[in-house]
């Protein structure tokens, strides 16, 4: 199980370029999920998908994200145009469940780290 | 609430000794919650769940306890080994919501 696949591992652009992060989920697992990570506001939540399906989006911060997911075994986070302030560490989860009858835990890549310069 | 990361408690154990890392958890409708560990560097990796039918559950050197009278988490870790040394985040997920929420975080350091 090679886990959760993200890419790349770092990413440093200018302000005002755009930004796209990759996941790989784990096989066979039906939810992802987007998380980002700052040292002010911790892990927030900022998209989740079901059987490739957007299910919340309501952690996406403005219209300047956007987050796909076009098939069962790929998603992208795009940032478009990017600012400083969305330096931070992009995570993807997959889960095998996860609604609200049934709930598998979340299993993380090693996340994307971005700096807006 | 929303996890918050600019202090960190932490949490300094002998090495082979116990470590208890505690957490409150603010809603009393939470039906699941997880224990992570977060590496420098890497993501949180999954340690152990429990549901919120259950008060305690137990995994290879974890034992995870719920108390929901006073919303309370913990996580026992038994003879604590060096590669123990991270910072450790209790996540709750409340019934009728898709979101996991995550604890502020504790960093757990082992000293040899």
């Amino acid at each position: 199980d090679a886990g959760v696949i993200q890419s790349p591992r770092h990413e440093v652009t200018e302000m005002g370029q755009e930004v796209t992060l990759r996941c790989k989920p784990i096989s066979g697992h039906n939810s992802l999920f987007w998380y980002r990570q700052t040292m002010m506001r911790g892990l927030e939540l900022l998209i989740y998908f079901n059987n490739n399906v957007p299910i919340d989006d309501s952690g996406m911060p403005e219209d300047r994200f956007s987050a796909k997911m076009p098939n069962a075994s790929f998603s992208t986070l795009k940032i478009q145009p990017s600012e400083p302030r969305d330096s931070a560490v992009y995570f993807c989860a997959s889960s095998l469940g996860w609604g609200d009858s049934y709930n598998s835990p979340l299993h993380f890549g090693n996340g994307t780290r971005l700096t807006v310069t | 609430g929303e996890s918050v990361g600019l202090h960190l408690p932490t949490l300094s154990v002998q090495e082979g000794d116990n470590s208890i890392i505690n957490c409150a958890y603010s809603n009393s409708a939470s039906d699941y919650f997880i224990w992570y560990k977060q590496e420098s560097g890497k993501g949180p990796q999954f340690i152990i769940d429990i549901r919120s039918n259950m008060d305690k559950r137990q995994g290879q050197r974890v034992t995870v306890l719920l108390n929901k009278t006073v919303k309370h988490l913990s996580l026992q870790i038994a003879a604590t080994q060096p590669g123990d040394s991270a910072v450790y985040f209790c996540a709750e997920k409340r019934d009728s919501s898709y979101k996991l929420i995550f604890g502020s975080g504790t960093r757990l350091l082992v000293r040899p």
